[in-house]
């Protein structure tokens, strides 16, 4: 069982669309942190949000942690091919040291 | 200045055989963590190793064990293989728990 759940599942969209992908939890986390997984490869971090509320952006892509750090969203503008990958979500626990992930989803953006 | 580094890449193995797996931290991290990802799942946390002595251990058999040395790198065994092993198994390290970088993992086939 899976103690982040992501949604949708999988996505696909034409160059130059928006996209929103979403993390929810019934759990507290202390941190949470979005990465890209391209196939053959590991997880590549993205960020790091640590605070209620905290919004980041990263060039086209924007972040946001839910005001009770339960839950995060990713959305991203404009899409381009080279954001196909597989976004995984994982958060931190006080006083746990692994990292909880979600199932993923994966992002195909057509040219 | 070098990332994780896994080996062997790949690997093939029988029912029942063993294996061992082996990761390289990356430069200044002196925690590693090893996490197995089937097909279609995100990363699912098998233990951590900090000084030497399994930190933190999650939901795996016994049959997954592990080691580090003094120089932070580490080994993942797997003892009894079954078909149900067979994923890819990731190495993260970090600096005390801190920024976790991923290796590309060793994909694990077992027939």
């Amino acid at each position: 069982t899976q103690l982040l759940e992501q949604s949708p599942q999988f996505l696909s969209i034409q160059e130059g669309e928006n996209l929103t992908v979403y993390c929810n939890s019934s759990s507290v986390f202390s941190s949470l942190q979005w990465y890209r997984q391209e196939p053959g490869e590991g997880p590549v971090l993205l960020v790091t949000v640590v605070t209620g509320g905290e919004v980041k952006k990263l060039k086209r892509l924007t972040f946001q942690f839910g005001d009770a750090r339960k839950d995060s969203s990713l959305h991203i503008t404009a899409a381009q091919p080279g954001d196909t990958g597989l976004y995984l979500c994982a958060g931190s626990r006080s006083n746990d040291y692994k990292l909880s992930f979600g199932a993923g989803t994966t992002v195909t953006v057509r040219a | 200045d070098a990332g994780v580094t896994q080996s062997p890449t790949h690997l093939i193995k029988t029912r029942g055989q063993q294996v061992t797996l082996r990761c390289s931290p990356k430069s200044g991290h002196d925690t590693v963590s090893w996490y197995q990802q089937a097909l279609g799942q995100g990363p699912q946390f098998i233990f951590q190793y900090y000084e030497e002595e399994e930190r933190q251990r999650g939901n795996f058999p016994d049959r997954f064990s592990g080691h580090q040395f003094p120089n932070y790198s580490s080994e993942l065994n797997v003892n009894a293989l079954l078909l149900g092993d067979s994923a890819l198994y990731l190495c993260a390290s970090s600096l005390a728990g801190i920024g976790y970088t991923f290796g590309s993992g060793t994909r694990l086939t077992v027939v």
